[in-house]
């Protein structure tokens, strides 16, 4: 059974840092690209960043270049996202999500439960 | 980049059926998508891959009466015989060159 499951979330002040995890399970983990998602409180899905299957490529949103960075560790089955210089409109829970198998990130085909980042002084 | 459309809001009685779209921006008609779906409270859920053939492959578990189908740049999600669990927040999803985009997300209402 595919699992995803985020940690790290919590209350920081504006313009703090947090790392986020992601532990997966279930899959062969190296073989997929993964992805962060989140959603501010009453908002929709909005797609933060992905990384390829050995991370060699990386991928962001507009919003975020410069201030968050996706990693993985592959032995440890393990995604990141290292979030500085955070803003007030970075509150949202963020979700892992398992992308494709393939040459292109493709969409998200299993979710983590989500972990909630407060910014706030 | 495409851009995905999507109505806020839709509503259906309890049994029937309902036809959820998401429209493909103009010179995106030929991409496939992905439907989620988020029920109150939870993390989205993958429903099912929908391509331009209107081709379609669910993911895990997702029941029968959930089905899709594809006319041009509009991709559709149909629910049949609604149940109260249906109740929920719809996206659809789509990639470009490895950045992936999603719809504003359709609140379905099951009267």
């Amino acid at each position: 059974e595919v699992q995803l499951v985020e940690s790290g979330g919590g209350l920081v002040q504006p313009g703090g840092s947090l790392r986020l995890s992601c532990a997966a399970s279930g899959f062969t983990f190296s073989s997929y690209w993964m992805s962060w998602v989140r959603q501010a409180p009453g908002k929709g899905l909005e797609w933060v960043a992905n990384i390829k299957q050995d991370g060699s490529e990386k991928y962001y949103v507009d919003s975020v270049k410069g201030r968050f960075t996706i990693s993985r560790d592959n032995a440890k089955n393990s995604l990141y996202l290292q979030m500085n210089s955070l803003r007030a409109e970075d509150t949202a829970v963020y979700y892992c999500a398992r992308g494709g198998a393939g040459y292109s990130s493709g969409w998200c085909n299993y979710w983590g439960q989500g972990t909630l980042v407060t910014v706030s002084s | 980049q495409p851009v995905l459309t999507q109505s806020s809001s839709a509503s259906a009685s309890l049994g029937s059926s309902v036809k959820l779209t998401c429209t493909l921006s103009s010179g995106h008609s030929s991409y496939i998508i992905a439907w989620h779906q988020q029920q109150p409270g939870k993390a989205p859920r993958y429903l099912m891959k929908l391509e331009g053939s209107g081709s379609y492959n669910k993911g895990s578990g997702v029941p029968d009466r959930f089905s899709g189908s594809s006319s041009g740049a509009d991709r559709y999600l149909t629910i049949s015989n609604l149940q109260s669990e249906d109740e929920a927040d719809y996206y659809c999803e789509t990639w470009d060159s490895n950045t992936q985009v999603f719809g504003g997300g359709t609140k379905l209402t099951v009267l």
